[in-house]
């Protein structure tokens, strides 16, 4: 089993919509959660990260996360074709030499005008 | 204008062949990482470094060799000896070796494919 699991999709919603991305994961000691987007042949960018559980919320996008479930969820509303994009999920726990984080496989989200 | 750059943003070569991709920073960022990605596999770690002179395994090492001389530079030798070696290849950098909550910044990738 992957220590984080996520639905590598495609989701194809239209232009307007709540898009809900999710992610499990089964290490208990991850505190530091992250979601990055990433357009197709670019690196990716970090989008929010969140520190245990908790909400976090930046303009169209919100951060969830439910230590007790072991799942987080990024949600986009008023979702805009710009929007489109591969959305990974990562996290880590508290310090440790590497820091080493762990990304899920990525999720493929298509916004139709 | 601060970043990560990634240099070249293709690049082929023969089977059999050693290649060197460069990733460079001015983000003033102490540690570095490079991390390949597969498609359906996420990113999986190769090396990192947390301070000049020193670096380490990750989880997919074998095949791969790095330095790290300099603080804003971590090249990365793909080696004849990596079997799958056709891959995005992705550097990133963090601004401190230890916890706190600063992330992962990314540069944009190498995409290398061996014939």
């Amino acid at each position: 089993q992957k220590e984080v699991e996520q639905d590598p999709g495609p989701l194809s919603v239209p232009e307007g919509a709540i898009v809900s991305l999710n992610c499990t994961y089964s290490n208990s000691a991850f505190q530091y959660f992250m979601w990055y987007r990433q357009y197709s042949r670019k690196g990716p960018e970090l989008l929010m990260y969140t520190y245990s559980s908790g909400n976090k919320e930046d303009g169209r996008f919100t951060a969830q996360v439910d230590k007790s479930s072991k799942y987080i969820s990024l949600f986009i509303r008023d979702s805009q074709p710009s929007d489109s994009a591969t959305y990974l999920c990562a996290m880590r726990a508290y310090g440790g030499a590497t820091n080493k984080l762990i990304f899920g496989t990525g999720t493929l989200l298509a916004v139709q005008p | 204008d601060g970043g990560i750059t990634q240099s070249p943003k293709y690049l082929f070569r023969k089977e059999g062949q050693n290649v060197t991709l460069s990733c460079e920073q001015n983000l003033n960022h102490d540690a570095m990482y490079w991390y390949r990605q597969d498609p359906g596999q996420g990113l999986r770690l190769i090396y990192y470094s947390q301070i000049v002179n020193d670096f380490q395994k990750g989880d997919i090492a074998e095949g791969y060799s790095v330095s790290r001389e300099k603080k804003e530079s971590f090249p990365l030798t793909v080696t004849s000896a990596q079997k799958n070696p056709t891959a995005f290849y992705l550097c990133a950098s963090k601004k401190s070796r230890t916890g706190g909550l600063n992330e992962q910044y990314f540069g944009p990738g190498t995409r290398l494919t061996v014939t």
